[in-house]
This record gives C-alpha cells, sequence and structure tokens, in this order.
C-alpha cells in the first residue's frame, strides 16, 4: 500500500459547484498535511497546511484532516476556471524533515 | 523579495553527460529538498538536507548526487548512470524541524536529447 493515496482524475465540475479533493494515506505518525495547487509547468504554491485532526478555513478553500479514518480533504466552494489546476496533497510526521505528495489530481472547472 | 530560485528553467543534455540544477533560497530555510515529477506520478524525493553539510537519499536517489555547503544552495547534479533523466525538477525549502510548509521555485525542466 503506497504511503499517499489521491485520484488523478481528470475531475470536471461546472462554474460556481462546490469541488472536494481527498487523500487517504496510511502512516499513522503524519501529523502535518498540506495542499498545493500546481498550474502547468510550474511549481507547486502552498494554498493550505494543518496540523493533527481538523478543519481550516482560507477564504473559498477548506482544509479537513481526520486521523481516525486517515483521510483528508480540501473543498473549493464557488469554484472558478481559474480554480483548474493540479491538486496536490502532502504530508509528513514530526520526526524528521521528509514530506510525502500524492499524485495530484487535475480539476477542470468549465465555464 | 524572498523566495525559491531555480535555474536554469529549460536544460538540454546529450545522453552520457553530467548536468548540475542550481537551487537557490532566501528565506533562511534549513530544510531544502529535491523532487522529481514525471507524468502520472507524481512528485518523488530525490534527495532532502535538513541542514548545511547533511543531507540524506530520498526514494529515487540513484544516479543523482547533491551538496550543502551553504544554507542557501541545495544543487543537484544529474550524473549518466540516470538511466530515464527527462523530467521535471523542482526544489523546494522549508524551515525545518516541527514547522511543515514547504516552498517550491518554479523547476527546472530537463531533457535528454
Amino acid at each position: 500500500q503506497k504511503e499517499v493515496e489521491q485520484d488523478p482524475g481528470p475531475l470536471s465540475v461546472p462554474e460556481g459547484a462546490i469541488v472536494s479533493l481527498n487523500c487517504t494515506y496510511s502512516n499513522s505518525a503524519f501529523q502535518y498535511f498540506m495542499w498545493y495547487r500546481q498550474y502547468s509547468r510550474k511549481g507547486p504554491e502552498l494554498l493550505m497546511y494543518t496540523y493533527s485532526s481538523g478543519n481550516k478555513e482560507d477564504g473559498r478553500f477548506t482544509a479537513q484532516v481526520d486521523k481516525s479514518s486517515k483521510y483528508i480533504s480540501l473543498f473549493i466552494r464557488d469554484s472558478q476556471p481559474s480554480d483548474s489546476a493540479t491538486y496536490l496533497c502532502a504530508m509528513r510526521g514530526n520526526r524528521d524533515d521528509k514530506i510525502i505528495f500524492g499524485k495530484g489530481t487535475r480539476l477542470h472547472i468549465l465555464p | 523579495d524572498g523566495g525559491i530560485t531555480q535555474s536554469p528553467k529549460y536544460l538540454f543534455r546529450k545522453e552520457g553527460q553530467n548536468v548540475t540544477l542550481s537551487c537557490e533560497q532566501n528565506l533562511n530555510h534549513d530544510a531544502m529538498y529535491w523532487y522529481r515529477q514525471d507524468p502520472g506520478q507524481g512528485l518523488r524525493l530525490i534527495y532532502y538536507s535538513q541542514i548545511v553539510n547533511d543531507f540524506q537519499k530520498g526514494d529515487i536517489a540513484e544516479g543523482y548526487s547533491v551538496s550543502r555547503e551553504k544554507k542557501e544552495s541545495f544543487p543537484l547534479t544529474v550524473t549518466s548512470a540516470q538511466k530515464n533523466p527527462t523530467a521535471f525538477y523542482l526544489c523546494a525549502s522549508s524551515r525545518g524541524h516541527l514547522n511543515t510548509e514547504a516552498f517550491f521555485g518554479q523547476g527546472t525542466r530537463l531533457t535528454v536529447v
């Protein structure tokens, strides 16, 4: 079993819809969870990060972590065509600096 | 402006040649990372460094080498031993230890011709 699993998509939704992106993981030592957005041929841009379980909201974005299920989510409200990108989840433990990434989900917001 | 600078943006290499990718950061971060990104593969860790003069192999270190002589710099050498070097290479840094966010450069696209 891979440490981090993420559906590669593509995921196509109409403009204005709520988008749900998810990752599962197997390592219970992971404590820090991150979401990155990557446009084509660019470096990933950090969107949000959370520590341990719970929710975090920033504008149209909400990150959720459920450590009991080893499941994390990113919700995008009022999706825009400019949200079309690849979204990568990432996570790490608190014993070293190694960061593990999911494969990324390609998202298309249809105008 | 603080950030991570990777150079060059595009690089072409002949088979059998070594090539070095540059990564510089002025964020005063302790930890630096090199990832390789291939279509459908996500980001795979090549090497990472938690502190100057120290680095660890990641998941796909074979055919690569790094150095960390200065806090700001973490160059990656792709050697002729790397069998399939054509890829998009990404450098990242973070404050390390308990701090978590990693920030990325804009990448170097290496093509073997």
